[in-house]
């Protein structure tokens, strides 16, 4: 079982909605992730932090907007988000940076 | 850069029938490598690693040796069931691009009874 949780599992928004997705982690870890993954495809990589600081942006849109309140927590807000954003959103968090990879059960977005 | 090739899919297996999903790297330093299987409708589970050369990760009957050699990291099972339909990602992390881990482009697998 995943010690990385996703909520919500499931998330319909309209263009204009503001929403979050949130994140939570027991383990100690000090490296959070947030990746996007659309069907059939890898995981894409969109933010890493690393002990509660952003240290990768992978040239994600504005619209999209990662915080890290504390060493347990990642949230995703989410602003005007396109159709095309509509996917599978993966956190992950791992001990440390470049150490094994722990992902959690992802949030399904669906954008109208 | 790094990089990681996998197999193409699909895969279609009957039961009990002998698994290999090849997967091989390019990458700077040492890196570790994993394979990640990602069922219908979750998120992905790591299922093996293995963190230097030689190293034998296994896992739920699952077995990938880490050759470096053949800069080759083969998942292999010997008799596999419906249950393990699933995508199955192949993958490495160097610690050079620290965070940044690379994925190969999934392999699919489906088991028939």
């Amino acid at each position: 079982d995943t010690e990385v949780t996703q909520t919500p599992k499931h998330l319909v928004m309209g263009m204009t909605n503001k929403k979050s997705l949130k994140c939570e982690q027991h383990m100690g870890h000090r490296a959070m992730y947030w990746y996007k993954q659309k069907a059939k495809k890898p995981p894409e990589l969109m933010f890493v932090y690393s002990y509660e600081k952003l240290s990768i942006n992978e040239s994600v849109p504005s619209r999209f907007s990662p915080e890290c309140p504390n060493s347990s927590l990642l949230n995703l807000h989410l602003h005007a988000l396109q159709p095309e954003d509509s996917a599978l959103y993966l956190c992950a968090s791992s001990q440390d940076l470049g150490n094994t990879i722990y992902f959690g059960e992802g949030s399904w977005l669906t954008v109208v | 850069g790094n990089s990681v090739t996998q197999m193409e899919g699909p895969v279609t297996l009957s039961e009990e029938a002998f698994l290999t999903i090849n997967c091989t790297y390019t990458a700077t330093g040492y890196p570790s490598l994993f394979w990640y299987v990602q069922y219908p409708g979750e998120g992905l589970q790591l299922l093996l690693k293995a963190t230097k050369a030689d190293d034998k990760g296994s896992n739920k009957g699952f077995e990938a040796t880490y050759r470096k050699e053949t800069t080759s990291f083969h998942l292999e099972k010997g008799s596999v069931q419906v249950s393990d339909s699933a995508v199955y990602f192949c993958a490495l992390s160097d610690g050079t691009n620290a965070g940044k881990s690379t994925f190969g482009d999934g392999t699919t697998l489906t088991v028939k009874p």
